[in-house]
């Protein structure tokens, strides 16, 4: 069964600071890997994807995410962090076999400090 | 194109009672999915439907149920409510049946009382 492991639950950076999520996954076959964002009361957004080809994929807003194989994980980076960034963050791993089901991670949750 | 609505936004129900919640996909995408957020148990799959057929299924009671309609409208129902039933409800849709990028709805945050 796949799974997804993002082992920061918080995490507090100051404003202009780079930003780095975790994420590792579990999954048989080359995964379909997301980062979505979710402000207080909202749904989800959906900041990049990873299907195939080039393993580092950007994504809007100015984040980006690197897929390794070798390590199972597909990190989330930002290089400057901006205080509207705060909100949580899920990655999620999609199933290739057919059908739309994606596993999400426990989320981090991420605090601006200006 | 106009995104997923989802309606109710906000709902309080007793224990017992049963509720039906709608969404409405992106014009053209003919699959809706479903998740429960909670805090304790995160984002889990309910169920997702394309064309009408209940394509995959999560490890839910089989008191959480849905449909689709022929214009890939979704509805879940949820019966005889238990008080750990609250939770955000979200629907996202998705143009084709494979794994697929799915855009999300703002949820409905049903309250059990």
């Amino acid at each position: 069964a796949q799974s997804v492991t993002q082992p920061d639950i918080h995490i507090t950076v100051s404003e202009g600071a780079s930003l780095e999520l975790r994420c590792n996954y579990s999954y048989g076959a080359t995964p379909y890997l997301f980062w979505y964002v979710q402000s207080p009361g909202q749904g989800l957004q959906l900041l990049l994807k990873y299907f195939s080809g080039d393993t580092l994929v950007q994504g809007i807003k100015g984040f980006e995410a690197e897929f390794k194989r070798s390590q199972s994980s597909f990190n989330l980076r930002k290089p400057s962090v901006h205080w509207s960034d705060a909100a949580e963050y899920f990655c999620a791993v999609g199933t290739t076999g057919g059908g739309n089901k994606l596993t999400f991670g426990t989320g981090t949750q991420l605090k601006v400090e200006l | 194109k106009a995104g997923v609505t989802q309606t109710p936004r906000y709902l309080i129900k007793t224990r017992g009672q049963q509720v039906t919640l709608s969404c409405s996909p992106i014009s053209g995408h003919r699959s809706v999915s479903w998740y429960q957020q909670t805090p304790g148990q995160g984002l889990q799959f309910l169920f997702e439907y394309f064309s009408e057929t209940q394509r995959n299924k999560g490890n839910f009671p089989g008191r959480f149920s849905g449909r689709q309609f022929s214009n890939s409208r979704s509805e879940m129902n949820v019966s005889t409510l238990e008080l750990g039933d609250s939770a955000l409800y979200l629907c996202a849709s998705s143009p084709a049946v494979r794994a697929e990028t799915q855009y999300f709805g703002p949820g409905t945050r049903l309250l059990v009382l």
